[in-house]
């Protein structure tokens, strides 16, 4: 069955520290994105990536970092500087040149 | 910049009932457009697409169609279920690389 993962569904971190939050896929997608939703928000981009060891920011991307060091895995660093860290964070992918995306099943992240 | 606007919600309905939820858009130029739907602790699944004027997407008895001359893209079903409650969201694409989202619509359908 091919698709996008996303662990762990939920996680848990005190304020200060950095989190990752991983991303995986097997649909052999060039493109792939991180994006952030908030309560009552629609999603906002953090970064994506179109080609293995290039990422470009997205519109949210301070406090946040990513590699792409395979074209299946895209994992996303939360850091302390990441003010506002809270929020439900959702991967996704899509094949180069294709406008259309598809999406992981999210990372709800707590940060106290 | 280019900006989704929907209908706030949340949306009520008995089951049966007709759905619309309107979706405008703001952009320079012909986007593709999207209704994307979010059922409760899960991930975006596309719902369906449009990508020139007076196209009409349509899935699982939803329809939706490109007026560019309203610069809309209302979503409509002729007849909801209880299985259809959830969040739905308009956006538009220039490019592969940049969805523009709207903030979502939460529906739910009462048996």
């Amino acid at each position: 069955d091919g698709g996008i993962t996303q662990s762990p569904k939920y996680l848990f971190r005190k304020e200060g520290q950095n989190v990752t939050l991983s991303c995986e896929q097997n649909l052999n997608h060039d493109a792939m994105y991180w994006y952030r939703q908030d309560p009552g928000q629609g999603l906002r981009l953090i970064y994506y990536s179109q080609i293995v060891n290039d990422f470009q920011k997205g519109d949210i991307a301070e406090g946040y970092s990513v590699s792409r060091e395979k074209k299946e895995s895209f994992p996303l660093t939360v850091t302390s500087a990441q003010k506002n860290p809270t929020a439900f964070y959702l991967c996704a992918s899509s094949i180069n040149r294709e406008v259309e995306q598809y999406f992981g099943p999210g990372t709800r992240l707590t940060v106290t | 910049g280019d900006s989704v606007t929907q209908m706030e919600g949340p949306v009520t309905l008995s089951e049966e009932a007709f759905l619309t939820i309107n979706c405008t858009y703001t952009a320079t130029g012909y986007p593709s457009l999207f209704w994307y739907v979010q059922y409760p602790g899960e991930g975006l699944q596309l719902l369906l697409k449009a990508t020139k004027a007076d196209d009409k997407g349509s899935n699982k008895g939803f329809e939706a169609t490109y007026r560019k001359e309203t610069t809309s893209f209302h979503l409509e079903k002729g007849s909801v279920q209880v299985s259809d409650s959830a969040v739905y969201f308009c956006a538009l694409t220039f490019t592969a690389q940049k969805l523009v989202f709207g903030q979502g619509t939460r529906l739910t359908i009462n048996p």
